[in-house]
């Protein structure tokens, strides 16, 4: 069974700062990786995903992450935060099992908080 | 193009009534997935539908819950005998065929039971 596992609840960063949140997953293939971002009260939005090809994905609002197999990882990173990117940051794994694409499987999610 | 929609946003219930959750899928997309939110925690998946079809509904609970996709209208998310436990944020994802993997989340709709 896959997991994914995002080993910081919460992390501080000051704004203008770089961030870096980690993704650990496990599978036995190659997975197909997300980075969704979840503010208050909100649904999910896609920041960006990895399917094959290119392990460095760039998404929107200036996030970008990198794909490495070796480390089971997916880090979700950005030069300089801004207060809005204060939210909750979900990464999460699936697979096509060959009757579709199957749901995915979500980390329990890390809490961003940007101080001034 | 219209997002994936999702209603009521917000339901209240009392212990043991039903609650229905709508989901309408994204234009063109045949693939719909709930998905559940418990407090402090991420999204736990229930059930993938395709029209009318339960292609995977491993993560759905044994009893009390069920889900439908028909061949017109919203996919329903069946809630029978509501428990406080079911107290929760419910969200459907939609997704085209042949995307891969790649899924579009509505609002949610929060479920409160009394």
């Amino acid at each position: 069974a896959q997991s994914v596992t995002q080993p910081d609840i919460h992390i501080t960063v000051s704004e203008g700062a770089s961030l870096e949140l980690r993704c650990n997953y496990s599978y036995g293939a190659t997975p197909y990786l997300f980075w969704y971002v979840q503010s208050p009260g909100q649904g999910l939005q896609l920041l960006l995903k990895y399917f094959s090809g290119d392990t460095l994905v760039q998404g929107i609002k200036g996030f970008e992450a990198e794909f490495k197999r070796s480390q089971s990882s997916f880090n979700l990173r950005k030069p300089s935060v801004h207060w809005s990117d204060a939210a909750e940051y979900f990464c999460a794994v699936g697979a096509d099992s060959g009757g579709g694409a199957d749901g995915l499987t979500f980390g329990k999610g890390t809490h961003l908080i940007i101080q001034p | 193009n219209a997002g994936v929609m999702q209603n009521p946003r917000h339901l209240v219930r009392r212990r043991g009534q039903e609650a229905r959750l709508r989901c309408s899928p994204m234009k063109g997309h045949s693939h719909v997935y709930w998905y559940r939110q418990l407090p402090e925690e991420g999204l736990k998946f229930m059930v993938y539908l395709q029209k009318e079809n339960i292609i995977d509904e491993s993560g759905m609970p044994k009893e009390r819950f069920s889900a439908e996709f028909p061949k017109e209208g919203p996919s329903i998310l069946r809630i029978q005998q509501v428990v406080r436990g079911d107290s929760a944020a419910y969200f459907c994802a939609s997704s085209p065929l042949h995307a891969g993997n790649e899924q579009f989340f509505g609002p949610g709709t929060r479920l409160t039971v009394l």
